[in-house]
């Protein structure tokens, strides 16, 4: 009975490529996000959705896409890969955007860019 | 700009020993703060959270309290058990950033049998 779960958990590729990692709730919450944890286990949002509907970019490189088809799924395309973009991210979603409630984490992907 | 800061970045106790985890934040403007846990290859589990008008919060062993005019807050584990070892972060919510999150770099604890 996962509860919010991300595939895949391991993402090994060539510099330059295009990957997805997809991130599924099953809570019935509203509000689902995207984290970075780079090398320094540095932990920093890159986006969060409401409804389906983009709330929070944080500066992120127009080559990151997140894609909600559905407020259970928050799927995160990336664009011509890069060394730098080498971490660990992790999706999460809350009950919703607007009542200060916990955010629940998948187990993250740990992405190697070569 | 909201920093948060965790003091020590890692910590070595044997079995049964109180210990303390320090987060620092320079913004007291914040809805409230979190305690996660991190185990290794894994996602992370909240533990406390404290809304910003509260002093403290209780689980089992695990107490926080938060001191928002300082900006800082405290994880108070009792009676450490092997189970604990985790890396323990700390992330504030800031005043109108609704449920965007600052973490710090957090606490890497190994509890020794």
């Amino acid at each position: 009975d996962t509860a919010v779960s991300q595939t895949p958990k391991y993402l090994v590729t060539q510099m330059g490529n295009d990957k997805s990692i997809k991130c599924e709730q099953n809570l019935g919450h509203d509000t689902m996000y995207w984290y970075k944890q780079d090398s320094k286990k540095f932990l920093k949002i890159m986006f969060s959705y409401n409804n389906k509907e983009l709330i929070i970019n944080e500066t992120v490189p127009n080559r990151f896409s997140p894609k909600s088809p559905d407020k259970a799924h928050l799927n995160l395309h990336i664009n011509s890969l890069e060394l730098g973009d080498s971490a660990v991210y992790f999706c999460a979603s809350s009950q919703d955007w607007h009542i200060q409630e916990t955010q629940y984490f998948g187990p993250g992907t740990r992405l190697l860019v070569l | 700009k909201q920093e948060v800061t965790q003091i020590p970045a890692a910590l070595s106790v044997p079995e049964g020993e109180n210990l303390v985890l320090n987060c620092s934040f320079t913004d007291s403007a914040i809805y409230n703060l979190q305690w996660f846990r991190q185990d290794p290859g894994k996602g992370l589990t909240s533990l406390l959270l404290i809304q910003s008008s509260q002093r403290e919060q209780t689980s089992g062993r695990l107490n926080a309290s938060l001191d928002k005019s300082s900006g800082r807050s405290t994880l108070y584990i009792a009676a450490s058990q092997p189970g604990d070892s985790a890396t323990y972060l700390c992330a504030v919510h800031p005043y109108l950033r609704a449920n965007n999150l600052f973490f710090g770099t957090g606490t890497r604890l190994t509890v020794i049998p």
